[in-house]
């Protein structure tokens, strides 16, 4: 079936640093990506809309200079968590659309960030 | 997209069937019910979905009222790895159209 590969699973980072996140679809072209954001113990928030050749769509109350998304290819969307902080620690997941307006979409294993 | 209610938590024992309920009662004509499942830091699985007819998979079968103001997903024989959070989803299909998650229902499957 169609897989969304996110890489890294896990990472710790300084405070100040930049992070960046990569969503690839394996087997399948993705204009569209959205990424999330998960708190422990919190349902996933949409944090923005990716789409392959132009700006990410930024839910309302997401910094985009601060979460730079980049979708430049149909396979690859990239989140970059610039000069991070401890309150960016999170769980971090993408998704892509199948195919079909009605079909589900699939999701990335995750990226469990830590600031420290 | 229509909000969706479920209850916070439930148990079922092992073997038994799971029934997880959605209410969905400002669902428009054009918005199909969506369920996905989360195992603890994993990333969401689809499980089914549908319009209006009641479906079934190798996972899972929807129970979709007929005014589809609530919905029903089972779970027929529940395993341990049945374990997780089920999110209930109502949303237009359109390609490029979001998900957009409630708080769930944290099912516990009892040995």
């Amino acid at each position: 079936g169609a897989v969304v590969s996110q890489h890294p699973s896990r990472v710790i980072c300084k405070s100040g640093t930049s992070v960046k996140i990569e969503c690839r679809s394996l087997d399948f072209q993705a204009t569209t990506m959205f990424w999330y954001r998960q708190f422990p113990k919190q349902s996933l928030m949409l944090m923005a809309t990716s789409n392959e050749g132009s700006k990410a769509t930024y839910e309302q109350g997401v910094e985009k200079d601060k979460f730079l998304i980049n979708h430049a290819s149909l396979t690859l969307s990239t989140l970059t968590v610039t000069s991070a902080h401890p309150e960016d620690s999170s769980f971090y997941i993408c998704s892509a659309s199948l195919g079909p307006s009605d079909y589900g979409y699939t999701f990335g294993s995750g990226t469990r960030l830590t600031v420290v | 997209d229509a909000k969706t209610t479920q209850p916070p938590s439930m148990d079922c024992a092992e073997g038994r069937a799971a029934n997880l309920p959605c209410n969905h009662s400002t669902i428009s004509g054009n918005e199909y019910v969506y369920w996905y499942r989360q195992i603890h830091s994993q990333g969401p699985q689809y499980i089914i979905h549908g319009l209006k007819n009641n479906e079934t998979n190798e996972m899972a079968s929807l129970i979709i009222t007929e005014d589809r103001k609530s919905s029903t997903l089972i779970l027929p024989h529940a395993t341990l790895r049945d374990t997780a959070v089920y999110y209930c989803i109502v949303r237009v299909a359109n390609t490029g159209n979001q998900f957009y998650f409630g708080t769930g229902t944290s099912l516990t499957v009892i040995p």
